[in-house]
């Protein structure tokens, strides 16, 4: 049973609009989320993350949005732009334990 | 969709001793990776490692500090040898998917060297 879900294996968006990638889970253990970015043939970039003790956390362009009740996060890219084009993936952790568990990914495409 | 388990998920070391954690797959796959996370950074790819041939390292990584078996499409295991405290990290397998439009990841290993 996949703990973490990223429902949407690719999205397109045109540049200078808002992209949103979405990321449920099923664990209210996990208290810690994090966004990564990759690239082909380079390994994830680790993006934003978010505690579970805030709803947002904003960096410049990236802003992530934490629904603890219904387990449900949000990235939002505004305004989205050509170097976004990438893999994005959600992983949570619960606690101290520091495990990371992953969502199979969102493949984000910009349209000039 | 693949499945990755990895052993241990954690563990405390002493310096100058060697760790090994294994990756397994819940099904074939031709390249598995195995990245590095030290604290506060992003994750840095080790080696590629394909079944049948000898891993492929990145610059920086080298085989006598991370040697790699991958006896077959399912498993792979790392070696971190001769630890010291700066290799206190999160160490991650990963394998493609099918068609290469993304990658899995195991849930890491928490290595924590005294």
């Amino acid at each position: 049973d996949q703990q973490v879900k990223q429902n949407s294996p690719s999205l397109s968006v045109q540049e200078g609009r808002i992209s949103i990638l979405n990321c449920d889970y099923t664990n209210s253990m996990f208290d810690y989320f994090l966004w990564y970015k990759k690239y082909p043939a380079e390994g994830p970039t680790f993006l934003i993350s978010i505690s579970s003790i805030k709803d947002k956390n904003e960096d410049g362009r990236f802003t992530v949005f934490l629904n603890k009740s219904a387990k449900h996060l949000s990235l939002h890219i505004v305004p989205s732009q050509p170097g976004d084009s990438a893999v994005y993936f959600c992983a949570a952790s619960a606690g101290s334990n520091y495990q990371l568990i992953w969502g199979a990914g969102t493949k984000l495409i910009i349209k000039p | 969709s693949a499945v990755i388990s990895q052993k241990p998920s954690r563990d405390i070391c002493q310096r100058g001793t060697s760790l090994t954690i294994q990756c397994q797959v819940d099904s074939q796959v031709t390249m598995m990776f195995w990245y590095r996370q030290q604290p506060g950074q992003s994750l840095t790819l080790i080696a590629t490692a394909n079944q049948g041939s000898e891993a492929t390292y990145e610059s920086g990584f080298v085989i006598d500090k991370f040697p790699i078996s991958r006896p077959n499409l399912t498993f792979s295991t790392l070696t971190v040898s001769n630890m010291s405290p700066e290799d206190s990290s999160i160490y991650l397998c990963s394998v493609e998917s099918s068609l290469g439009e993304t990658q899995y990841f195991g849930p890491g290993t928490r290595l924590l060297v005294l």
